[in-house]
């Protein structure tokens, strides 16, 4: 079974620009969720999508942050105009049915940012 | 504001030696979850223990959930150099949300 894919896997840009980020999540699993780790701190969840829709995203700075889940499957993540402190890796995580405390959440690889 | 408190932060050791990391907080969990995160990779999980009191033992790992629901602690024996990573407690109180501490930098020399 392919685990959760993320892509690109590094990315290097300067403030103000704007960065998108892809997560494909193990096929058949319904929850999807991003979380942002700053080096030196655990992950913290931004968003986090059952199916195509928003369960939890009040972690997530909505001026400049967004996130969809088209068809409930792939998601993008979006950081529009990027911050220094926006510097950190962007995992992406998913789990197979509707939120479950106890479910197994399967992380990708993520993506490390570097603003400059 | 719920918060899991994660001690030592950093954590070096001979191989051979055992260790004991804690995940405290002042809410009560529901459920509780550790997981290993490894440079460059996301976190796996290692067990997830829901009742009071509960222990688990995964080879060399020995996990166990306070009484109140409120703390947890990671026993490694023997550690080995494979054992070097990061250790996170996670957390839900009952919500659709879960919660990760800042974790334990575990490095075990040979």
């Amino acid at each position: 079974e392919a685990g959760v894919a993320q892509s690109p896997r590094y990315k290097i840009i300067e403030k103000r620009q704007s960065v998108a980020f892809w997560c494909n999540p193990i096929s058949g699993h319904a929850t999807l969720y991003w979380y942002q780790q700053i080096l030196g701190q655990g992950p913290k969840l931004l968003i986090q999508f059952q199916n195509n829709g928003v369960v939890d995203d009040s972690q997530l700075p909505k001026d400049r942050f967004s996130a969809e889940r088209l068809k409930g499957v792939d998601s993008t993540l979006k950081i529009q105009p990027a911050k220094l402190e926006d510097s950190a890796v962007y995992l992406c995580a998913s789990s197979p049915g509707l939120y479950v405390a106890t479910d197994t959440q399967y992380f990708g690889p993520g993506t490390r940012l570097t603003v400059l | 504001t719920q918060l899991l408190e994660q001690s030592p932060q950093f954590l070096s050791i001979q191989e051979g030696e055992n260790l004991t990391v804690y995940c405290n907080s002042s809410s009560v969990f529901s459920s509780l979850q550790w997981y290993r995160q490894e440079p460059g990779e996301g976190p796996v999980l290692l067990v997830t223990v829901v009742t009071g009191g509960e222990v688990k033992k995964l080879k060399r790992l020995t996990f166990q959930f306070g009484d109140a629901r409120k703390d947890s602690s990671l026993h490694i024996t023997a550690a080995q150099t494979g054992d070097t990573g990061l250790y996170l407690c996670a957390g839900n109180t009952g919500g659709f949300k879960t919660i990760f501490g800042a974790g334990t930098r575990l490095f075990v020399k040979a």
